[in-house]
Order: structure tokens, then sequence, then C-alpha cells
């Protein structure tokens, strides 16, 4: 039962344009939601988060948006850079725990092209 | 401000073996949280401690254990392993439960363990 979803294995984009990732989850209590980046051999650096009580969420190039009815969150980034070139996992948590335990998605491996 | 470290970076063992890992959170982190990376399964949490207490626990059998220090270093022992074993081991510290609420998790660069 895999409570968070990214639904796309891969995406491609466009240097400078916009790149869209999204992620679906199921478990209505989840409260916390949190964007990671990871290169081959390294742990998941941390991106962007956004707590339930927001819709949105923007730091730089990055914006997260929740759309808490159709429990989905999308992760925007403008303008994409080659070093965005990455994997992208969406993560949840739920009662609180906020990043104590998280609940992660499969990733989603974005490649920007020059 | 050091990162979270994790030791070793490398490991092969046998079938059959235990394994310890070790992580050392980011200084002032209480809070220490364990995962699994495979390609099959994803990122999958193994357990949390907080204060030498495991406060939460994934679904993984009671091969997979861990504990945690007065400092907060924590390591992890899985006993009797198998070829299934073979992962990344990712530990992450947070800040969280020392009355900081919804603060992100600091991955350290993990541990590759294969099982032949």
């Amino acid at each position: 039962d895999q409570q968070v979803k990214q639904n796309s294995p891969s995406l491609s984009v466009q240097e400078g344009r916009i790149s869209i990732l999204n992620c679906d989850y199921t478990n209505s209590m989840f409260d916390y939601f949190l964007w990671y980046k990871k290169y081959p051999a390294e742990g998941p650096t941390f991106l962007i988060s956004i707590s339930s009580i927001k819709d949105k969420n923007e730091d730089g190039r990055f914006t997260v948006f929740l759309n808490k009815s159709a429990k989905h969150l999308s992760l925007h980034i403008v303008p994409s850079q080659p070093g965005d070139s990455a994997v992208y996992f969406c993560a949840a948590s739920a009662g609180r725990q906020g990043a104590q335990k998280l609940v992660f998605g499969q990733g989603t491996r974005l490649t920007i092209n020059p | 401000k050091a990162g979270v470290t994790q030791t070793p970076r490398y490991l092969i063992k046998t079938r059959g073996q235990q394994v310890t890992l070790s992580c050392s959170p980011i200084s002032g982190h209480r809070s220490v949280s364990w995962y699994q990376q495979t390609p099959g399964q994803g990122l999958q949490f193994l357990f949390e401690y907080f204060s030498e207490t495991q406060r939460n626990k994934g679904n993984f059998p009671g091969r997979f254990s861990g504990r945690q220090f007065s400092n907060s270093r924590s390591e992890m022992n899985v006993s009797t392993l198998e070829l299934g074993d073979s992962a990344l081991y990712l530990c992450a510290s947070s800040p969280q439960g020392s009355g900081i609420m919804n603060t992100e998790a600091f991955f350290g660069q993990g541990t590759r363990l294969t099982v032949v």
C-alpha cells in the first residue's frame, strides 16, 4: 500500500523552462510535506517543505503547491538549470511527527537538457 | 556545522553474518531516523530514536534493531543477513522533538551494504 505516489518515473525538460514534478498521497492524516533532491551515492538533500495549513510555499526557483482536496502536491522549478538534474523525492508525515518519520514516494528522475 | 556522518560508507558481508552501522547526527539534533533504500522498494522508514528511546518503528523484521547513545549518536544492527538486505542505509537527524516543529530531516551520505 503506497501512501505517497510519484507516477512519473522520469521527466525531461529544456534548460530555462519550467519543471513540474507531481506527487499524490492517500493518507488524509498527512499534514507536512517535503521535497528532497538526490544524486547517486549521496543522501537526499532537502529542498522545500509545506505544512497542510498552507497551499503554497516559495523559495527562490522552487515553489511547492498543495491541493488538500485532491491530495496532490507539485514542485515547480523555474527556470530549470542543468544542475537540477537529479532524482526528486516527495515525502510526507502525519500527526505532528514532522521530519522524524517520513513516507517517501518512489522518486522522479529529472533531466535538464541544454 | 558538521553534517550527518555515517560510517562506514561501504560494507560487504556474507549471508548469515551481522552488521552494525553508525550515525553521528548534527550537533544539537536529538532525533535520529534510519531509512533503507532499495531499487524495488524505494526509501523506507526503519525506526526513529529520540533521547535514547525508540519512538517510531517501521515495518521491518526484528532482525533490524537500533539504539541511541546519550550523545545522540545512533547505531543500527542487522542480524542474520539476507541477500535482500543489500541496500543503501540512510540516517537522518532532525531538531524536531526539541520544541521545534515542522523542520526538515538532514540526511547523511549513507552506508552501502552488499550481502553476498
